[in-house]
């Protein structure tokens, strides 16, 4: 089956430092990925759309000059935290889309990533 | 906006059947999927269904869509303590498009 990979699964960082997750798909490739946030037990939010080669589209209410999306290739794509703060903590999961050949193009998630800002 | 809502927890017996509801209010949802996430991990999609059909039916799972009063549920048949997790019902218009994601379901499987 589709699988995605995230690194780092944890990361601690200090206030004020900046932090990249990388998202991959490692036997398909993706398209489009998405990226979601999960506060403690709360429900997965859309952070941002990104298709390869374009700009990310992101959602209302999130801040594109703090959290930076790349999708330079159709197996990677990148989001980075600028200027962490401790109110940035959460559980940052991707999903990524192409066609695998199946049935529909079912988003396949990441393992997630936790993000601990001191 | 679109909006999705499940019951916060749900505590079963092994064994017995568990029943996991979802109501959602956007009515041109097209696809409509059960996601699994166990502590601390991503997202298992467990399965989904298309908005033109009213069941689904995957081993242990089945799915239940009501689209005139937009319910959705699953069913897991002989409930084991490996189905503790917190389920998510998600919604979208189109294949592969952007989730909305319900509020989630803990389940816990009592022995």
């Amino acid at each position: 089956g589709a699988v995605v990979s995230q690194h780092p699964s944890r990361v601690i960082c200090k206030s004020g430092t900046s932090v990249k997750i990388e998202c991959r798909s490692l036997d398909f490739q993706a398209t489009t990925m998405f990226w979601y946030r999960q506060f403690p037990k709360q429900s997965l939010m859309l952070m941002a759309t990104s298709n390869e080669g374009s700009k990310a589209t992101y959602e209302q209410g999130v801040e594109k000059d703090k959290f930076l999306i790349n999708h330079a290739s159709l197996t990677l794509s990148t989001l980075t935290v600028t200027s962490a703060h401790p109110e940035d903590s959460s559980f940052y999961i991707c999903s990524a889309r192409g066609s695998s050949g199946g049935s529909t193009d079912t988003q396949y998630f990441g393992p997630g990533t936790r993000l601990t800002v001191l | 906006g679109e909006d999705v809502e499940q019951s916060l927890f749900l505590s079963v017996r092994e064994g017995d059947s568990s029943v996991i509801n979802c109501t959602y209010t956007d009515s041109s949802s097209t696809y409509l999927y059960w996601y699994k996430q166990e502590p601390g991990a991503g997202l298992q999609l467990l399965t989904y269904i298309f908005s033109n059909m009213d069941m689904k039916q995957d081993q242990r799972l089945t799915v239940l869509l009501n689209k005139k009063d937009k319910h959705l549920s699953l069913r897991i048949a002989d409930t084991q303590t490996g189905d503790s997790a917190i389920y998510f019902c998600a919604e979208s218009e189109g294949s592969g498009d952007k989730l909305t994601f319900g509020t989630g379901t803990r389940l816990a499987v009592r022995p």
